[in-house]
C-alpha cells in the first residue's frame, strides 16, 4: 500500500535559522512527488513537483530535492511569512490522478 | 478572481440531514476532485472526475454522491449526515488525469452536531 510519512510533525525556527523537512514515501512506482503549502483556513497551494531521483527545484527560500526513497524541503534563512504547514504527496504510476498525502509538517518561524 | 471556489465555507448541520457542497473552477481544467481533511490534517482523496466521467471512487460511504454537470463544476451531496462526517472538504482541479499540479479551493468546514 502506498504510504507517505513526514517528519518532524512540527518545527519551530528562529528567523534566519535554516532547516529541512523530510518526506519518506513508499509507492509502487513513483510518477511524481509533490510539495504543497497550507495556511490556516485555506486550501493547499502547489509548490513543486519532482519526477526523478536527483531532481531539485527552487522557489525563493525553498528548495526541494528527491531521492529514491525520500524528499527534502530545505528552508533557507526563513522569514515569519514562511510559517505554514508543508504537505508532501506522492502519485504512483498505477493510480490515475490520486495523490497520497502525508500528515504535514507545521512550521512556525519567529522573528 | 478565484480559481477554484467552494460554497459554503462553513456548514453546521444536525445528524440525519442531507447537505450539498458546490465547487466551480474557472481554470479550464478537465479534471476535478474531492478531498477530505480530517482532524489529524490528513488529506484523503474521495472522488475524481475527468470530463464529467467518474474515474476515482475511493472507499467512501454511498451516502456521499458526487455530481459533475459540466467540466467546470463538481458538487458533493451527502445524505443522512453522521458525526464522523465532520471534517474539511476540499475541491481541487487539474489539467489531465495525470494530476501534475492540482489547484485547491479554500475548503468547506462541515460540522455535524
Amino acid at each position: 500500500e502506498d504510504q507517505v510519512t513526514q517528519s518532524p510533525e512540527a518545527l519551530r525556527l528562529q528567523e534566519g535559522e535554516s532547516s529541512s523537512l523530510n518526506c519518506s514515501y513508499t509507492v509502487s512506482g513513483l510518477r511524481g512527488l509533490f510539495w504543497y503549502r497550507q495556511d490556516p483556513g485555506k486550501g493547499p497551494e502547489f509548490l513543486f513537483t519532482l519526477y526523478s531521483a536527483g531532481e531539485e527545484k527552487e522557489k525563493e527560500r525553498l528548495k526541494a530535492t528527491l531521492t529514491k526513497k525520500e524528499s527534502f524541503l530545505h528552508i533557507t534563512a526563513p522569514k515569519p511569512e514562511d510559517s505554514a504547514t508543508y504537505l508532501c504527496a506522492a502519485a504512483s504510476t498505477d493510480s490515475w490522478g490520486k495523490l497520497q498525502f502525508g500528515a504535514g509538517t507545521q512550521v512556525v518561524v519567529t522573528p | 478572481d478565484t480559481a477554484v471556489s467552494q460554497t459554503p465555507k462553513y456548514l453546521v448541520t444536525q445528524m440525519g440531514n442531507d447537505k450539498s457542497i458546490k465547487c466551480e473552477q474557472n481554470l479550464g481544467h478537465d479534471t476535478m476532485y474531492w478531498y477530505k481533511q480530517d482532524s489529524k490534517k490528513f488529506l484523503k482523496i474521495m472522488f475524481s472526475y475527468n470530463n464529467k466521467e467518474l474515474i476515482i471512487n475511493e472507499t467512501v460511504p454511498n451516502r456521499f454522491s458526487p455530481k459533475s454537470p459540466d467540466k467546470a463544476h463538481l458538487n458533493l451531496h451527502i445524505n443522512s449526515l453522521e458525526l464522523g462526517d465532520s471534517a474539511v472538504y476540499f475541491c481541487a482541479s487539474s489539467q489531465g488525469i495525470m494530476n501534475t499540479e492540482a489547484f485547491f479551493g479554500q475548503g468547506t468546514r462541515l460540522t455535524v452536531v
